[in-house]
């Protein structure tokens, strides 16, 4: 049972190239986050997901583009990486709004 | 605008030196308050889920309590091993969002 896997697990990028992580779930699980984590800044919400085939966007949704075609895969991409975008990314997963969320490994991202 | 605020940032504790973290909030609608633990270079960890005020949830040496505008959790007796950070969420329509955490070491 993996649970929540998120791919790769590192990843330097140059500026201005292109990206996408990928995230997937073998719980069956409606809902879908993704999250960046910065020092000092906690986990902020960038795009969410209430099903196959839904988008919505968190607090910092800009640069970044999300999509579900599957119900166990969510993936997050970067169009055009910048240094900013230089984070740590999480991908969480739940079965309904009431219930906990699980969570992924993590992926180091370093645009330089 | 919903809004999780916890404190303190920071807290270094003696083996067995009880204390409580807080977790305070503003959000209509609350569908559920969340406790984590997250451990370096890791994802976190789901420890607790309190739904409505009054309502109280313990685990080995931590217990989480819930008001209207605040969540405690409180560490009894802690150990090295709980050196963490404990993150707090509040569920909100849709979106679940976090603080920015209480890192919390514990020295032998």
């Amino acid at each position: 049972n993996a649970g929540v896997t998120q791919t790769p697990k590192f990843r330097v990028l140059k500026t201005g190239q292109s990206m996408t992580l990928l995230c997937a779930q073998d719980m069956n699980h409606e809902y879908m986050y993704w999250y960046r984590q910065d020092p000092g800044m906690g986990l902020r919400l960038i795009h969410y997901s209430v099903g196959e085939g839904t988008t919505a966007k968190g607090e910092v949704p800009d640069g970044y583009n999300v999509s579900r075609l599957k119900k166990q895969n969510f993936l997050l991409g970067l169009e055009s990486a910048a240094p900013s975008q230089t984070s740590v990314y999480f991908c969480a997963s739940r079965w309904a709004l009431n219930t906990e969320a699980f969570f992924g490994q993590g992926t180091r991202l370093t645009v330089v | 605008e919903d809004q999780v605020t916890q404190s303190p940032e920071a807290l270094r504790l003696q083996e067995g030196e009880s204390s409580s973290l807080n977790c305070s909030y503003t959000v209509s609608g609350l569908r559920g308050l969340f406790w984590y633990r997250q451990d370096p270079g890791k994802g976190p960890e789901f420890l607790f889920t309190l739904y409505s005020a009054g309502e109280e949830k313990e685990k080995e040496r931590l217990k989480a309590t819930l008001t209207k505008k605040e969540s405690f959790l409180h560490i009894t007796a802690p150990k090295p091993e709980d050196s963490a950070t404990y993150l707090c969420a509040v569920q909100a329509g849709y979106e679940l969002n976090f603080g920015k955490g209480t890192s919390l070491l514990v020295t032998p």
